[in-house]
């Protein structure tokens, strides 16, 4: 079964809202996960690494104003796209490990498919 | 730091006929690599990795031998089938690092 879960799976918003995306690591804690952006035909962009009780790191080119992230416990990130417009419409999908217990297994949640209108 | 390359897609192929996804990588260290599998509508799923030079990751008919000398990791199936259909991201990390550098994906389109 799932050991990282992301909710919700599909949204859509109108634009100028604010949406939030969960990632929940389902049976181990994770002080570090990590928010990946795929666009249409392309890869996965990393686009921020998920810090619990400090702030993300976010990758060149990410506005951090736009994607908050907020790592306030063990085993939930939530990732909020504020003011979202349509260029925001994508797959967004998080991972995250429970370390060297697993061998450094990074686990991936099932994705969440944003499309603004 | 590190990157992926792999080829371009999309593979289209015939049943039951093999398959070879190119996956080159460059990093520093000592690097796993990994092939991840993304079907359609659905999130990633860890299809094989290696950990060292020269290991096999195989799983569901699929392998990619860790080539240090070639910086290669390339996807090998010696018969595909329809339910093969996915797009293939080759990934590079390293040793005690959890972040993740995937290549650009290949997609996968197997015919009846």
């Amino acid at each position: 079964g799932a050991v990282v879960s992301q909710h919700p799976s599909r949204v859509i918003c109108k634009s100028g809202t604010s949406v939030k995306i969960e990632c929940r690591s389902l049976d181990f804690q994770a002080t570090t996960m990590f928010w990946y952006r795929q666009f249409p035909k392309k890869s996965l962009m990393l686009m921020a690494t998920s810090n619990e009780g400090s702030k993300a790191t976010y990758e060149q080119g990410v506005e951090k104003d736009k994607f908050l992230i907020n790592h306030a416990s063990l085993t939930l990130s939530t990732l909020t796209v504020t003011s979202a417009h349509p260029e925001d419409s994508s797959f967004y999908i998080c991972s995250a490990s429970p370390g060297q217990i697993s061998g450094n297994t990074i686990y991936f949640g099932e994705g969440s498919w944003l499309t603004v209108v | 730091g590190d990157s992926v390359t792999q080829m371009e897609g999309p593979v289209t192929l015939s049943e039951e006929a093999f398959l070879t996804i190119n996956c080159t990588y460059t990093a520093t260290g000592y690097p796993s690599l990994f092939w991840y599998v993304q079907y359609p509508g659905e999130g990633l799923q860890l299809l094989l990795k290696a950990t060292k030079a020269d290991d096999k990751g195989s799983n569901k008919g699929f392998e990619a031998t860790y080539r240090k000398e070639t910086t290669s990791f390339h996807l090998e199936k010696g018969s595909v089938q329809v339910s093969d259909s996915a797009v293939y991201f080759c990934a590079v990390k390293n040793t005690g690092f959890q972040k993740l550098v995937f290549g650009t994906g290949t997609r996968l389109l197997v015919s009846p």
